[in-house]
């Protein structure tokens, strides 16, 4: 099993560019969020999806669009890129209804708008 | 916000020295988990406790949960070098069906 795999790693996007940011899981976890980290900011949560066809809304939603019309995949739509969204994204899931209450992280993507 | 806050921001201390890293929150909880980033990475699940636990240990780890002042410790003993990272909880709110809501973390660097 990969676990949970976000790519790309690193990007640099000019302002006002768009981009989506993919995340993949291959575990059949039903919960899936966003989560982006910033210095002394910790994580803050922006969308988040408790199965397929079914998103809400985190702490910090502005600027960013989800879907989710798979198990296994969570893009994350940068519509148009700011500087402020420069940051460390990172893409969890969970699934609580196994008793599986811990998240599995990917390995994070580390955005630069410019 | 519904962040948590970890206290203190920063730690460092000698190998072989005992870390202590505390956390509080502002809901009620179903349970409380504590995990772990190196530099650079995803964050690691380390340990999870309940909220009708008082205690738990894992290995080097022992965890506390006071649901009455909503706050939990992670004390890491006998630190060692590969222990610097930096340790964030998490809380997994009763209102059900949202995700873990983070604290900012504490940043532990253990001296050899």
């Amino acid at each position: 099993n990969a676990g949970v795999t976000q790519t790309p790693k690193f990007q640099v996007l000019k302002t006002g560019q768009s981009m989506t940011l993919q995340c993949a899981q291959d575990m059949n976890h039903e919960y899936m969020s966003w989560y982006r980290q910033d210095p002394g900011m910790g994580l803050r949560l922006i969308h988040y999806s408790v199965g397929a066809g079914i998103t809400d809304q985190g702490e910090v939603p502005n600027g960013y669009n989800v879907s989710r019309s798979t198990t296994e995949d969570f893009p994350l739509r940068l519509l148009s890129a700011a500087p402020s969204q420069t940051s460390v994204y990172f893409c969890a899931s969970s699934h609580p209804k196994r008793g599986i209450t811990e998240a599995f992280f990917g390995q994070g993507t580390r955005l630069t708008v410019v | 916000s519904q962040q948590g806050e970890e206290d203190p921001q920063a730690l460092s201390i000698q190998e072989g020295e005992n870390a202590t890293m505390n956390c509080s929150y502002k809901t009620s909880i179903n349970n409380l988990q504590w995990y772990r980033q190196n530099s650079g990475r995803g964050l690691v699940h380390l340990i999870l406790i309940r909220s009708n636990e008082r205690e738990k240990h894992s290995g080097r780890l022992r965890v506390t949960l006071d649901t009455s002042k909503k706050s939990s410790s992670l004390l890491i003993t006998a630190s060692r070098a590969a222990d610097t990272a930096s340790y964030f909880c998490a809380t997994d709110p009763i209102s059900g069906n949202t995700p873990l809501v983070f604290g900012k973390g504490t940043r532990l660097s253990v001296i050899a």
